[in-house]
């Protein structure tokens, strides 16, 4: 039982180039988010979904995409990189109610 | 809306001193309150939770939280820091809403 699996933990882009960090949970909630964290500012929520077929945007959605087709997986897409989207990204379930973030190992991107 | 504000960006303590890490927040309704824990390189790991029960939460590795509504405090503490208690700290709200995190608290322990 993984939890939530981030892939991949590293990558450098170079401005303009696009990718999708992928998260995949084997736990099966139905709440996933994704946060981008910044030295000295915290967590910052850029997208989240309640279940398969639903997201919405958070705090910082600009310059992503998300989608969630099945409820183990949460990409998050990058389509035209930037420098100001360097910074460690993470991705988290929950269950309902009261239930606490559970959070994956998080990627690390660069963009040059 | 909800925030948390951390006091503090970085505390340093003497091994075997009291461990005192302060978030006060804001909230229109009832909060559930987060202490999560964040070893260098690794994802972030939960502390302890306030759910409006006990107001006095206990946590994992010896740490502990009182929640005071009249102070909309949430304040972490531990009677004796150990050196594998390095790490930053982060405390979060939420309620039927996603969490939101405040900026961190980076604790140094010196032996």
């Amino acid at each position: 039982n993984a939890g939530v699996t981030q892939t991949p933990k590293f990558r450098i882009l170079k401005i303009g180039q696009s990718m999708t960090l992928q998260c995949a949970q084997d736990m099966n909630h139905n709440y996933m988010y994704w946060y981008r964290q910044d030295p000295g500012m915290g967590l910052k929520l850029i997208y989240y979904s309640v279940g398969a077929g639903i997201t919405d945007k958070g705090e910082v959605p600009n310059g992503y995409n998300v989608s969630r087709s099945t409820t183990e997986d949460f990409p998050l897409r990058l389509e035209l990189a930037a420098p100001s989207q360097t910074s460690v990204y993470f991705c988290a379930i929950r269950g309902g109610g009261d239930s606490p973030l559970h959070f994956g190992n998080g990627t690390r991107l660069t963009v040059t | 809306a909800q925030s948390v504000t951390q006091l503090g960006s970085h505390v340093s303590v003497s091994e075997g001193a009291l461990v005192l890490l302060r978030c006060n927040y804001s909230s229109s309704v009832p909060p559930y309150l987060f202490w999560y824990v964040q070893y260098p390189n690794q994802g972030l790991q939960l502390l302890l939770k306030y759910t409006s029960a006990a107001t006095l939460v206990k946590g994992i590795n010896g740490f502990e939280a009182e929640f005071k509504k009249s102070e909309t405090s949430f304040h972490l503490t531990k009677p004796s820091a150990h050196m594998s208690d390095a790490a930053e700290y982060f405390c979060a709200v939420s309620r039927n809403t996603p969490l939101v995190f405040g900026k961190g608290t980076r604790l140094s322990v010196i032996a």
